[in-house]
């Protein structure tokens, strides 16, 4: 199995900070890496695909980077609609779509 | 539009057997793999299990292999999950959710459902 390691667990920040969250693979998943957010009660909402393709609708704050093991995902100018938990996953190995632990962004 | 709309969940006993069901619509069901995935309390995400457009392949989370099985009926729209043997540790909110490319089994998740708890109690 690939496993998804998240950095940080919790991040607190203020509206219009520069947010970056960092996702490690524990081998190759090339660009195979996506981005979703979670809100309390709530489904997961794809964020990014393909490393840093912008679902459809999604705000262009948003990016994604990487490649290989090593992932990012920046937010450019924090919203207040932004706070929620944020979670990678690989889709490489379809035996196991392995998730990040997952990263709560908190108002500080 | 993309809809899916799970039903199934409830409180259940440890041992105890439980079928979760995801209805589709706003799209060609039978062309896209779906997914569940699960959610403990205060959890993360954890993947469960694949079944394909047709049925086939599947693919499942090996610790959950031996007791949990998915299937769908395309005339019905509808994808399930069968849990056996259930323990307290399976108290989750279970999601499904499809995958974006047709006719693929790996590819992320586009649409997800709503979730429904299952809560695995004596």
């Amino acid at each position: 199995d690939i496993e998804m390691t998240q950095s940080p667990a919790i991040l607190s920040a203020s509206v219009g900070d520069r947010v970056m969250i960092s996702c490690r693979a524990s081998q190759s998943v090339s660009m195979w890496l996506a981005w979703y957010q979670q809100k309390p009660g709530h489904a997961p909402k794809l964020l990014i695909y393909g490393t840093s393709t912008l679902e459809s609708g999604v705000p262009s704050r948003f990016s994604g980077s990487g490649f290989g093991t090593e992932f990012t995902l920046t937010i450019s100018s924090l919203d207040p609609d932004d706070f929620a938990t944020y979670y990678c996953q690989q889709y490489v190995d379809h035996v196991g779509f392995n998730f990040g632990g997952g990263t709560k962004v908190e108002i500080k | 539009e993309v809809h899916l709309l799970q039903s199934g969940g409830g409180s259940v006993q440890p041992g105890e057997s439980r079928r979760l069901s995801c209805v589709a619509s706003g799209f060609a069901f039978g062309s896209y793999a779906i997914n569940w995935i699960r959610q403990g309390p205060g959890k993360g995400l954890e993947w469960v299990a694949t079944v394909g457009g047709s049925g086939s392949p599947t693919y499942y989370n090996e610790s959950l292999r031996a007791r949990f099985s998915v299937s769908r009926d395309n005339s019905k729209n509808t994808a399930y999950l069968q849990m056996q043997g259930l323990r307290a540790e399976d108290t989750a909110v279970y999601f499904c959710a499809k995958e974006h490319e047709i006719g693929s089994t790996g590819d992320y998740f586009d649409s997800w459902g709503q979730g429904i708890l299952v809560t695995v109690s004596s």
